[in-house]
């Protein structure tokens, strides 16, 4: 089952505009984690975000993490025509303790240069 | 290099042939995955494993094998049971505990 689901499912948006993207989730959590994927390429981790912190900066990325509404959101300030990737959010699902990341459907980004 | 490497880049399976794809990691880590993805779709566990000589099923693993005979493999094979293997493979592998996961470049299957 798909915990994870992003939104929007794709954004496009022109060089030096920020990007925000956003992933629900559905069961308890340890942590949210943020990963990257070029087209046909792995998957990246860009940032995890801990259950009990709200908010984290990582260089031009800033995570929301809101536990009570299992939401997060991913923000990319002044975004740069090599962001242009798809951006999943991953969660473990600690209710049934499988010990596995479940992935989001993702957001695909492309900046326009 | 650490890394986790997927072998072959690109598959071609006959109808009816079973397919093994491999994943061999130098990290170290205990745990291992294997994710299918579908074009401009998330990804999706087909099998993990969190220690060698044990794996469990993810949400999708009908059709599909592994093992774990070595803490560094993690060879998963499609069998001729799949009806529908189409589609980009990918491997990854992390520390125990909720940490963050390193992915290989990925194999990209298709039925001929």
């Amino acid at each position: 089952s798909q915990q994870g689901e992003e939104d929007p499912q794709a954004l496009s948006i022109q060089e030096g505009e920020n990007a925000t993207m956003n992933c629900s989730y559905k069961t308890s959590i340890n942590n949210l984690q943020w990963y990257r994927q070029n087209s046909g390429r792995g998957l990246v981790h860009l940032i995890l975000i801990r259950s009990n912190e709200r908010e984290k900066h990582s260089g031009r990325l800033r995570v929301t993490l809101d536990t009570s509404k299992k939401s997060s959101s991913l923000l990319i300030t002044a975004s740069r025509a090599a962001d242009t990737a798809s951006y999943f959010c991953a969660t473990d699902d600690i209710d049934t303790g499988r010990r596995a990341l479940t992935f989001g459907s993702g957001t695909r980004l492309q900046v326009q240069p | 290099d650490g890394g986790i490497t997927q072998s072959p880049k690109y598959l071609f399976r006959k109808e009816g042939q079973n397919v093994t794809l491999s994943c061999e990691q130098n990290l170290n880590h205990d745990a291992m995955y294997w994710y299918r993805q579908d074009p401009g779709q998330g990804l999706r566990l087909i099998y993990y494993s969190q220690i060698v000589n044990d794996f469990q099923k993810g949400d999708i693993a009908e059709g599909y094998s592994v093992s774990r005979e070595k803490k560094e493999s993690f060879p998963l094979t499609v069998t001729s049971a799949q009806k529908n293997p189409t589609a980009f493979y990918l491997c990854a592998s992390r520390d125990r505990g909720n940490t963050e996961a390193f992915f290989g470049q990925g194999t990209r299957l298709t039925v001929v």
